[in-house]
């Protein structure tokens, strides 16, 4: 139940295009959902977030789409740029951030 | 001037070793934690503190000791290093227990030989 499942494992987009990255989660005492980039070498950072009350959340060209009935969350990343390519993961919180096992993002000019 | 700092960034002990790895965060944050993240990169809790009490932890060998002398700073103490402890553990603060936005270290890569 404390468990995050995030597809796919590794994605590559052509520079310019969509990336998806997709979450689900079953416990519904998890009030807020970040995601995180995370580049070689580096920690992960905090890129956006969302709480269940709210169906969409956009800065930038990231935003994070929540469907609260279906248990999903996902994140698109419009016009993708060789320097997204990186690693994302999602996350869902109550006392501690529980992580997806990572999307391996690679964008190619 | 870095917010979450760890040292060292790399280690590389023997088995049977002891070994500590330090944390110290300038964010003015409550509380603290440490991840441990595999070779498949995947992120895993291992402790966490709050105003320098623990919190969580996570079925984690007692051969791992956090201590926390004050709520800036949390280091990973681990005794008997086994071949399995490699990986790369990160330290990481929060305003406090429900805030979600973690702010991470760059991380210490452990490994055990």
């Amino acid at each position: 139940q404390q468990q995050v499942k995030q597809s796919p494992q590794s994605l590559i987009v052509q520079k310019g295009g969509i990336s998806i990255i997709n979450c689900a989660y079953e416990n519904t005492a998890f009030d807020y959902f970040p995601w995180y980039q995370q580049f070689p070498g580096k920690g992960p950072a905090l890129l956006i977030a969302i709480r269940p009350d709210v169906s969409e959340k956009k800065e930038g060209r990231f935003t994070i789409s929540f469907n609260k009935s279906a248990k999903q969350f996902s994140l698109h990343i419009m016009d993708s740029q060789p320097g997204d390519s990186a690693t994302y993961f999602c996350a869902a919180n109550t006392d501690k951030l529980i992580f997806g096992t990572g999307t391996r993002l690679q964008v190619f000019p | 001037d870095t917010a979450v700092s760890q040292t060292p960034k790399y280690l590389v002990t023997q088995m049977g070793n002891d070994k500590s790895i330090k944390c110290e965060q300038n964010l003015g944050h409550d509380t603290m934690y440490w991840y441990k993240q595999d070779s498949k990169k995947f992120l895993k809790i291992m402790f966490s503190y709050n105003n320098k009490e623990l919190i969580i932890n996570e079925t984690v060998p007692n051969r791992f000791s956090p201590k926390s002398p004050d709520k800036a700073h949390l280091n990973l103490h681990i005794n008997s290093l086994e071949l399995g402890d490699s990986a790369v553990y990160f330290c990481a603060s929060s305003r406090d227990t429900t805030a979600g936005g973690y702010t991470f270290g760059s991380g210490t890569r452990l490994t055990v030989v």
